[in-house]
């Protein structure tokens, strides 16, 4: 059974400080996502990893860095947070295949609030 | 680029009723379709994808090519179908989807 645990369910922080958002998973998966839950804006990309060390930009990638150190892990990181940041994180993993898509596992999300 | 859309923020229906949620898409190769759904406290999970053509808790989904449309249907609501649903849209690279805004579906007892 597919695990994707984030290190926080609920995270308030201050403006301007730096966030570490965490996320593990225990399947061995090549691929990992970071995506912000809105309501009306559904799910939004904001970085995702293919590889160890490697990572692409999604669709709202300013504002975020992320980082993969392992091949388990997949660290999302608000430099300098701002209020505008508020909502929830979802991350995910899943197997790489070629071309053809595989299933997403999503983390049960983190939901953080900036003041 | 892709683009999915989902009309409806909000759909509530009776319990017993028929249940329609609209997925359009704009896409100009060959895609790959999907509903995931996330049920209340639970995680985001896949329900169904349009290659396999399978029925998975009573909902079914066409991919209508014409139409650019992936609605998903069930002929009668359970109030255990209350559940945000999304449609979601695969192009092809790094497993990247892209996800409509989600559409919320509420079944009266």
């Amino acid at each position: 059974d597919v695990k994707v645990t984030q290190s926080s369910r609920y995270l308030v922080k201050r403006t301007g400080e730096k966030v570490f958002l965490e996320c593990v998973q225990d399947m061995d998966h090549e691929n990992m996502f970071w995506y912000r839950q809105d309501p009306g804006l559904g799910l939004r990309l904001i970085y995702f990893s293919y590889d160890v060390k490697m990572k692409e930009k999604g669709d709202i990638p300013e504002g975020y860095s992320v980082s993969r150190e392992k091949k388990e892990r997949f660290s999302l990181i608000l430099e300098s947070a701002s209020t505008n940041q508020t909502s929830m994180y979802l991350c995910a993993s899943s197997p790489h295949s070629g071309r053809a898509y595989n299933e997403q596992f999503f983390g049960p999300g983190t939901r953080l609030t900036v003041l | 680029a892709q683009r999915v859309t989902q009309p409806e923020k909000l759909l509530s229906v009776f319990k017993g009723a028929p249940v329609e949620l609209k997925c359009n898409y704009s896409y100009s190769g060959s895609p790959e379709l999907f509903w995931y759904v996330q049920y209340s406290r639970q995680r985001l999970q896949l329900l169904l994808r349009h290659i396999s053509r399978e029925s998975i808790k009573g909902f079914t989904a066409d991919l209508n090519k014409g139409e650019t449309s992936f609605h998903l249907k069930k002929p009668f609501a359970q109030e255990e179908d209350s559940a945000m649903y999304y449609c979601a849209l695969f192009s092809g690279g790094y497993q990247k989807v892209t996800f409509g805004t989600g559409t919320k579906l509420q079944v009266i007892p």
